[in-house]
């Protein structure tokens, strides 16, 4: 398994709050992304990031932002939690530096739920 | 809008049988293929890469590639029922469009 983790992996919060997700990997990967993932949408991309403090926005980015301080660590973090960010939240690291080298792998996933 | 259609199944095939899954996708430039297996609860994990057309094995799996109809395949031989999974087919470079999967069933 790639070295990717996730924290929490499960977590339940109320409606307003404000709650951070965390990706670490131990790959030194250049590329790290934010998915969520649910029923009849699949996996969309929310940010991912192309080195240290280099992001952008992916296909489903309002309401939440990210950082990347370090290489190792991506953050998401949702500013006011609602209740249409139910979902699981996938983290994935890619080479990405050339085409043969764009396999992006999964963390374990986190299921946050917003009541 | 880059698009990856699948069909959302279940494909049901039985023990031993060859399942062949499908996958169109838009964006005609794409360069890199993926096809991904999906335990329920679990996360994404790669089961094949292609990036050029024609066909690529590996173990009881080949994946097809044809860039000029748009349509990436996956075949997978001598299916068990530890292969009931869904599968993701994703394409792109950097940023990857994934397909909705499509559930497989293989019965004993």
């Amino acid at each position: 398994d790639a070295g990717i983790t996730q924290s929490p992996r499960h977590k339940v919060t109320e409606t307003g709050t404000p709650v951070t997700l965390r990706c670490h990997q131990t790959e030194n990967h250049r590329y790290m992304y934010w998915y969520r993932q649910d029923p009849g949408h699949g996996l969309r991309l929310i940010h991912y990031s192309y080195g240290v403090k280099d992001t952008d926005k992916g296909e489903v980015s309002d309401g939440y932002s990210v950082s990347r301080s370090k290489t190792e660590d991506f953050l998401l973090t949702l500013e006011s939690a609602t209740s249409s960010q139910t979902s699981v939240y996938f983290c994935a690291i890619s080479e990405g530096t050339s085409v043969m080298a764009d396999t992006q792998y999964f963390g374990p996933g986190t299921r946050l739920t917003v009541l | 809008q880059k698009e990856v259609e699948q069909n959302s199944g279940p494909l049901s095939v039985p023990e031993g049988a060859i399942a062949s899954l499908n996958c169109t996708y838009s964006d005609r430039g794409s360069q890199s293929f993926f096809w991904y297996r999906q335990y329920s609860g679990k996360s994404p994990e790669l089961i094949m890469s292609i990036y050029s057309n024609g066909d690529k094995e590996d173990g009881r799996f080949t994946a097809q590639l044809n860039k000029a109809s748009q349509y990436v395949s996956l075949l997978i031989r001598d299916s068990q029922p530890s292969d009931s999974a869904t599968y993701l087919c994703a394409v792109g470079f950097q940023k990857l469009v994934f397909g909705t999967g499509t559930r497989l069933l293989v019965s004993p």
